[in-house]
């Protein structure tokens, strides 16, 4: 069955950068896009954008543009999305999930990302 | 970018009944539209698609309707686990958005 299993918790200072991971299985890695959405505590959800895992080609909501960098690792069937310069606003539950039909189909647990000083 | 509004954004109804959420485009995207299920503490589930399709699974008391800029999700019957947050999302254009949800709460 399809699965999306992501990295753990991170916590981050202000103007650092963090990188989380979404490890695929059960399904052909590189025949569906991945999107990546994110939620704030209490809040709704955001898309961030999408990427192709077989040519690593990426689109990114115009929000997050300069700032996030999806990118994939086929030997390992892994999608990454990092995101830099982080403020507090940036605290947020992220969500990897592959696409079914040009929007999420299956989503990932979540990582749980706090920006504080 | 297309805009999405949801209402109500809450309200509270009682197992049985029949409930209406509607969502609003700020243009026009078909019927490239799509309703998600959350719970507290889980990732969204995905409910329907191109606007009344209903996805695998789904139990059939939920239903959508609309195209256009004017969609509808409803619940023919609520069930005790049908209280969640409901988020509809566009996909007519590649930066996908979504509403800003619609929590069903118990009376």
């Amino acid at each position: 069955q399809v699965q999306l299993v992501q990295s753990g918790a991170e916590v981050k200072k202000p103007g650092a950068s963090v990188k989380v991971s979404c490890k695929a299985s059960g399904y052909t890695f590189t025949s569906y896009y991945m999107h990546w959405v994110r939620q704030a505590p209490g809040q709704g959800l955001e898309w961030m954008g999408i990427i192709n895992p077989s040519g690593g080609s990426t689109s990114y909501a115009q929000k997050f543009q300069g700032r996030v960098t999806m990118t994939r690792d086929t030997s390992t069937s892994t999608v990454y999305m990092e995101l830099s310069s982080l403020r507090s606003e940036d605290t947020a539950v992220y969500y990897c999930a592959r696409d079914t039909g040009r929007l999420p189909g299956t989503w990932g647990q979540g990582t749980m990302v706090t920006v504080s000083s | 970018a297309i805009r999405m509004t949801q209402s109500p954004s809450s309200f509270s109804a009682s197992t049985g009944d029949r409930v209406t959420i509607t969502c609003r485009a700020s243009q026009g995207i078909s019927s490239y539209l799509a309703w998600y299920q959350q719970k507290p503490g889980k990732a969204p589930k995905l409910l329907i698609y191109a606007a009344s399709t209903l996805q695998s699974g789904v139990p059939s008391r939920f239903s959508g309707s609309g195209s256009g800029t004017d969609f509808t999700l409803t619940i023919s019957c609520l069930q005790s686990e049908d209280f969640a947050t409901y988020y509809c999302q566009q996909y007519y254009s590649y930066s996908r958005t979504f509403g800003q949800g619609t929590k069903v709460e118990i009376k």
